[in-house]
């Protein structure tokens, strides 16, 4: 079956800090790779999403950056983080894009930037 | 994506049924349903999705009305660990913007044991 991995869990990082969080997929192959980020009591913004190694399409102007350097690996980057950048990151995974196609996520890294 | 609409909070007793209603009047044609639910400090779990027809599998059933105006999420047995907040979103399949999830406030389901 498939699983999905995010770490780390939980992060506090300063203001102007840079950042990286990993998340991995096992147990498929070329799946469409997403980052979320959860903002205390809002919903889900789609920050980045992937069908394929190299190629990030952005959803949303930002500090953030995200890589695919494999099928199954998303990285999601920043240089210097802001206070704004505080939330709680989501990865997830779908087969391909589409309606029909439900998304399967993470357990989510909780970012905190003093 | 058109609206769904979701009383705010549930409360069942464990080992009964659960049905979480949503409602959705403004449902297009290529619109999926959608169901997801979310564990404190957890990320969303997939639970069950169909178009026009009632579907099951291990985790729940939806039934989905012959209008398509309204849907409802069938737990069979409620657990305690079904405590969670269970979002009802639509997803329109003629759209090219069907990557995004869109969740609204959903409902907050209490299991009292």
């Amino acid at each position: 079956s498939q699983t999905i991995h995010q770490w780390p869990a939980t992060l506090v990082q300063p203001v102007g800090s840079p950042l990286s969080l990993e998340c991995t997929v096992e147990g498929t192959s070329n799946p469409n790779l997403y980052w979320y980020r959860q903002a205390a009591g809002r919903g889900l913004q789609l920050l980045f999403y992937s069908v394929g190694i190299g190629q990030i399409s952005s959803e949303v102007p930002q500090n953030l950056s995200a890589s695919r350097p494999q099928d199954r690996q998303f990285i999601l980057s920043s240089k210097k983080l802001l206070l704004s950048d505080s939330g709680f990151y989501l990865c997830a995974w779908s087969g391909m894009i589409g309606a029909n196609q439900p998304q399967h996520f993470g357990d989510g890294t909780r970012l905190s930037i003093l | 994506d058109a609206k769904t609409t979701q009383p705010n909070s549930m409360e069942s007793n464990e080992e009964e049924p659960v049905h979480l209603p949503c409602n959705h009047s403004t449902i297009s044609g290529t619109d999926y349903i959608h169901w997801y639910r979310q564990l404190p400090s957890q990320g969303p779990e997939y639970v069950i999705h169909g178009l026009t027809s009632n579907v099951n599998n291990r985790m729940a059933s939806l039934a989905i009305a012959e209008d398509r105006k309204s849907s409802t999420l069938i737990l069979h047995r409620a657990t305690l660990r079904d405590a969670a907040v269970y979002y009802c979103i639509l997803r329109d399949g003629a759209s090219g913007s069907a990557r995004q999830l869109t969740f609204g406030s959903g409902t907050q389901l209490t299991v009292l044991p």
